[in-house]
């Protein structure tokens, strides 16, 4: 079945940057792509951006632009948010989904970042 | 605030139906028939219940259902379960490769 497994939680001071895992499996991994979304204690959910694991194109949303960056290792079917510069704002969970147009959509179990001095 | 507008909590008793609206805009939910629900516990990551609006995925109870009119989708839970208390989101696709969210609905049941 399909899996989306995340790397452990994190504690990053302002500043810092930080950088997620999430490893793809029970499907081929560059066919669909690959989107973050995150959120923080008491708010909504933020869709961040995606990645084309096949090509690496991505695609953020405007308020991350300049700030992350998502990759791939296609090897160990990976892919992996980095985001950087981090504030207290940044503290969240954030999840890799995929979000597919056609079909059910998968998430991973989330990562906790904290950002804390 | 979330781009997709959902109430901030509904309850039911044990037995009885409820619908979660998800109100978005011709850009998105009016715009794709491509919205989703999905149902939270703390601790635990997310489990989709609908996708493509009314779809249900083979694991999922018949009795959560979804629908859409206009720029309004919504999740019934029929037959409310105390299993059934969580927090549930909506989503949809918003067009160029964005996807739009809502803020969360806490289902009690009492």
């Amino acid at each position: 079945q399909v899996q989306l497994v995340q790397s452990g939680a994190e504690v990053k001071k302002p500043g810092a940057s930080v950088k997620v895992s999430c490893k793809a499996s029970g499907y081929s991994f560059t066919t669909y792509d690959i989107n973050w979304v995150r959120q923080a204690t008491g708010q909504g959910p933020e869709w961040m951006g995606w990645m084309n694991p096949m090509r690496g194109n991505t695609g953020y949303a405007q308020k991350f632009q300049g700030r992350v960056s998502m990759t791939r290792n296609i090897s160990i079917g990976t892919a992996y948010l980095e985001v950087s510069s981090l504030t207290s704002d940044d503290t969240a969970v954030y999840y890799c989904a995929r979000l597919d147009r056609a079909g059910e959509s998968y998430w991973g179990q989330g990562t906790l970042v904290t950002v804390s001095s | 605030q979330s781009a997709l507008t959902q109430p901030a909590s509904v309850s039911g008793s044990p037995g009885q139906s409820i619908t979660i609206s998800c109100t978005g805009t011709s850009s998105d939910v009016g715009n794709y028939n491509l919205v989703s629900w999905y149902q939270h516990h703390p601790g635990k990551g997310p489990k989709v219940m609908i996708y493509e609006v009314f779809k249900r995925p083979s694991a999922i109870s018949d009795r959560f259902s979804g629908s859409k009119s206009g720029n309004t989708a919504s999740l019934t839970i029929s037959g409310l379960q105390p299993e059934d208390e969580a927090d549930y989101y909506c989503w949809s696709y918003g067009g160029k490769g964005t996807w739009v969210f809502g803020g969360g609905t806490k289902v009690t049941v009492l």
